[in-house]
């Protein structure tokens, strides 16, 4: 069963910043966060990842929190093309088999 | 580099029917994941299969469903005597280690169950 819960949809000004929640209360040490997005029933694609620190690469940025409670990915600048589910999921470790658990998602709409 | 490869892209079959899906790993990945996304919902793991091996099958369905992964060729999701619960995108990922920090997902089989 999916840890995380998100909001179910969300809405974003073209050319502006992006700001997804995620709730993930009950996450432990070793578990790591992970974003996925699906654009419009495609495959999933990874976006980022991260254990305790922030972290940044070319498509966004994820901040978590000091108590890592909750996180929040980043897109900077919203297009059109970002328009998809994004996917906040929680997995132990990062070298193991175990699955990624995706809930239902937070379905953001880029506005022109 | 091609990537995660899925076939047929999308499936018709009638109640009662066979369906099989294929899925080829991007090259150089032995660890293939079975994922299916009923409409309107997320993702759900079915299936975690390292070459000739399956690792974890705990969820997928007690019957009717089968994985496999032989030593050459791809991975094949098998379901038998499909019911139109079954209608649904079947997503397969890849990855080069033990699960490693990212899944690569192929664009997915949408089966119809008429």
């Amino acid at each position: 069963d999916a840890k995380t819960t998100q909001p179910p949809s969300m809405d974003c000004a073209e050319g502006r910043a992006a700001n997804l929640p995620c709730n993930h209360s009950t996450i432990s040490g070793n578990e790591y966060v992970y974003w996925y997005r699906q654009i419009h029933s495609q495959g999933p694609q990874y976006i980022i990842h991260g254990l305790k620190n922030n972290e940044t690469n070319e498509m966004a940025s994820l901040i978590i929190t000091e108590d890592r409670k909750s996180s929040t990915l980043i897109l900077p600048h919203a297009t059109l093309r970002d328009t998809a589910v994004y996917y906040c999921i929680v997995r132990v470790g990062a070298n193991t088999g175990n699955q990624f658990y995706f809930g239902t998602g937070t379905s953001l709409t880029v506005i022109p | 580099n091609a990537g995660v490869m899925q076939n047929p892209r999308h499936l018709v079959r009638r109640r009662g029917q066979e369906a099989r899906l294929r899925c080829s790993p991007m090259k150089g990945h032995s660890h293939v994941y079975w994922y299916r996304q009923l409409p309107e919902e997320g993702l759900k793991f079915m299936v975690y299969l390292q070459k000739e091996n399956i690792i974890d099958e705990s969820g997928m369905p007690k019957e009717r469903f089968s994985a496999e992964f032989p030593k050459e060729g791809p991975s094949i999701l098998r379901i038998q005597q499909v019911v139109r619960g079954d209608s649904a995108a079947y997503f397969c990922a890849s990855s080069n280690s033990a699960g490693g920090y990212e899944q690569f997902f192929g664009p997915g089989t949408r089966l119809t169950v008429l």
